[in-house]
């Protein structure tokens, strides 16, 4: 089963803008991360944020951690084209396997 | 650095044969995972390895799936016969993770195998 549902499903934006992903997920974590795939690639990790986090940067990513609210956001300020990809965020508790969401497709127009 | 090797890239086989996959994880990463990625969907583990051991299968359909890490190096997935809904990319990735708190590390994932079954 997956536990985090990312919103929204597609994003269209154009080059310079900001791009908002956010992530849902319902039972307990201790850590969640962010994953980017380009179209017929395997996936690289972007950022981990741990449960005791609210916030954390990596360069133009910023992502938010609201444990209340079992919700994440991912953003990525001044897009480029290449930022065009699908990003998935993943959730671990502990020694249980990563559980991935279906991913947002971002596609980032010059 | 070398990162995750897999082979083949693409495979068609028909419904009912078999296929084979390859993986080669980063080298001294302890940990290898096999996920399955159906076309809009998120990856889906099948099966963990911690070195040549099995950590979790929970969700490997073991009627005709399996895999193994003999040397606790590289590894084998086989899907045996295939059925029309196991087309898909089938990721490899690898951690450094050597204690229980997998979770926490980082996965590096190969490019993946196309399959599509016929």
């Amino acid at each position: 089963s997956q536990q985090g549902e990312e919103d929204p499903q597609a994003l269209s934006i154009q080059e310079g803008e900001n791009a908002t992903m956010n992530c849902s997920y319902k039972t307990s974590i201790n850590n969640l991360q962010w994953y980017r795939q380009n179209s017929g690639r395997g996936l690289v990790h972007l950022i981990l944020i741990r449960s005791n986090e609210r916030e954390k940067h990596s360069g133009r990513l910023r992502v938010t951690l609201d444990t209340s609210k079992k919700s994440s956001s991912l953003l990525i300020t001044a897009s480029r084209a290449a930022d065009t990809a699908s990003y998935f965020c993943a959730t671990g508790s502990g020694n249980t396997p990563l559980v991935f969401g279906k991913g947002t497709r971002l596609s980032v127009i010059a | 650095e070398a990162g995750v090797a897999q082979s083949p890239r693409y495979k068609i086989i028909e419904k009912r044969q078999s296929v084979a996959f390859w993986c080669n994880p980063i080298s001294g990463h302890a940990t290898l995972y096999w996920y399955q990625q159906i076309l809009g969907q998120g990856p889906k583990l099948l099966i963990q390895f911690q070195n040549n051991g099995v950590v979790d299968d929970s969700q490997l359909p073991k009627d005709r799936f399996s895999a193994e890490r003999l040397k606790g190096v590289d590894s084998t997935l086989k899907i045996q016969p295939a059925k029309l809904e196991d087309s898909a990319v089938y990721l490899c990735a690898s951690s450094l993770a050597s204690g229980r708190a997998w979770s926490y590390n980082e996965q590096f994932f190969g490019p993946g195998t196309r399959l599509t079954v016929l």
